[in-house]
């Protein structure tokens, strides 16, 4: 266990439709940022959040969205669901920008 | 924009050392040298990194040459468990930089 909880492990949905996917931090890391991993494109960064505020923006399509709240967990949100978002979603936090991240174990997104 | 050149794919003997290189020759001064690996589809996991001075942890030792332009991840007993895709980034230290993966090696441990 890393510390970094993501939920839920698997998730199918149907193109179209619109699903939420969480992430816990580890405690004490005020950083969360959220990857992208499908079979065509390795792992690919999408967002990062620091202390509840957007830091940095990656390849993430508009239909994506995300935030990090008070107690910062943070949400990935993604909307009008094409097949070519299936993929692993990973999150992974931090304590400070020079140590590594810590990820979580994912979430396997299939759309049907 | 890839940094880091890797080998696609290497092999090595269950109990051996593994050294996994890295090639960054346009490495700038304030970047850093880290090293992940993805088990499977697990979640990365953090090896070690470094900026100019050899590392070691209790998983691994990073070796980086004096000019900062290659670096060697070694695995000094590799067991079957550290079969994995191995990523080597170089990466400014500090918030605003993330981590750019790249296709990594696959390291295979056989027994």
């Amino acid at each position: 266990d890393s510390g970094v909880t993501q939920t839920p492990k698997h998730l199918i949905t149907a193109t179209g439709q619109r699903v939420t996917l969480r992430c816990s931090p580890r405690s004490g890391d005020l950083s969360v940022y959220w990857y992208q991993q499908s079979l065509d494109q390795g792992l690919q960064f999408l967002i990062q959040y620091y202390n509840g505020e957007e830091r940095a923006k990656g390849n993430i399509l508009e239909r994506f969205s995300a935030q990090q709240f008070p107690d910062l967990h943070s949400e990935l949100n993604l909307s009008s669901l094409e097949l070519g978002d299936s993929a692993l979603y990973f999150c992974a936090s931090s304590v400070d920008g020079v140590f590594g991240y810590t990820f979580g174990s994912g979430t396997r997104l299939t759309v049907v | 924009d890839a940094k880091t050149t890797q080998p696609p794919s290497m092999d090595c003997a269950e109990g051996r050392a593994a050294n996994l290189p890295c090639n960054h020759s346009t490495i700038s001064g304030n970047e850093y040298v880290y090293w992940y690996r993805q088990i499977h589809s697990q979640g990365p996991q953090y090896i070690i990194h470094g900026l100019k001075n050899n590392e070691t942890n209790e998983m691994a030792s990073l070796i980086i040459t004096e000019d900062r332009k290659s670096s060697t991840l070694i695995l000094p007993h590799a067991t079957l468990r550290d079969t994995a895709v191995y990523y080597c980034i170089v990466r400014v230290g500090g918030y605003g930089q993330n981590f750019v993966f790249g296709p990594g090696t696959r390291l295979s441990v056989l027994p």
